[in-house]
């Protein structure tokens, strides 16, 4: 079945670092792909998706790219900040709105 | 964007008991979803919720146990029976339209004690 695979965190960085969490997926098909966040006491928020092989999703200074060839879309961001500090779900869908979910990065950002 | 309100938003229940989760959407949704969240696990799914008919399960899940309702297009429930403390979770509500991702309330956080 599919399966979303995501790096162990948590991710502690700095303030302004460099941020990669990577994500791998195995499905049948050409799912959607999608990053939620989930802030500290909140419910989950849709961060980016994207829908076929090479597009780029992109929100709040977050990116990913549908990897077709390596079946991944890891989640960058160029200057992190405090207010990022989250767990970040990666998931896919076969079009159904139903999800699979990787198990979550947790991304701890100090001043 | 459509907004979901879910309650309770957290309980501590004896073991034995049942507790109902109700799940609002402040607009009509093609599609309804429960998720569970156990302690440092991932998100999974239980079961869609069918308008007007039975949910459908997902493997490891059965009706007895999560009974789930959806009267109309903008409310559902999920009964969490005959708890244990395995059952301690968060439990999350989804909604989706053709034309929209999936969104989320912000959870129930169950505690059995």
């Amino acid at each position: 079945g599919d399966s979303v695979t995501q790096m162990e965190g948590p991710v502690t960085l700095s303030e302004e670092a460099f941020l990669t969490i990577n994500c791998t997926y195995t499905a049948t098909g050409y799912p959607s792909l999608f990053w939620y966040v989930q802030y500290p006491g909140e419910g989950l928020q849709l961060l980016l998706k994207a829908t076929k092989a090479d597009d780029k999703g992109s929100n709040k200074g977050f990116e990913a790219t549908y990897r077709k060839e390596t079946t991944s879309f890891h989640l960058e961001k160029g200057s992190v900040q405090v207010s990022d500090s989250a767990v970040y779900f990666c998931a896919l869908s076969p079009g159904y709105s139903t999800l699979t979910f990787g198990k979550g990065t947790m991304l701890l950002v100090s001043p | 964007s459509a907004v979901i309100s879910q309650k309770p938003s957290r309980d501590i229940c004896q073991r034995g008991t049942s507790l109902t989760i109700q799940c609002q959407v402040d607009s009509q949704v093609t599609m309804m979803f429960w998720y569970r969240q156990q302690p440092g696990q991932s998100l999974t799914l239980i079961a869609t919720a069918n308008q007007g008919s039975e949910a459908t399960y997902e493997s490891g899940f059965v009706i007895d146990k999560f009974p789930i309702s959806r009267p109309n297009l903008t409310f559902s429930t999920l009964t969490v029976s005959n708890m244990s403390p395995e059952d301690s979770s968060i439990y999350l509500c989804s909604a989706a339209t053709v034309n929209t991702e999936a969104f989320f309330g912000q959870g129930t956080r169950l505690t059995v004690v």
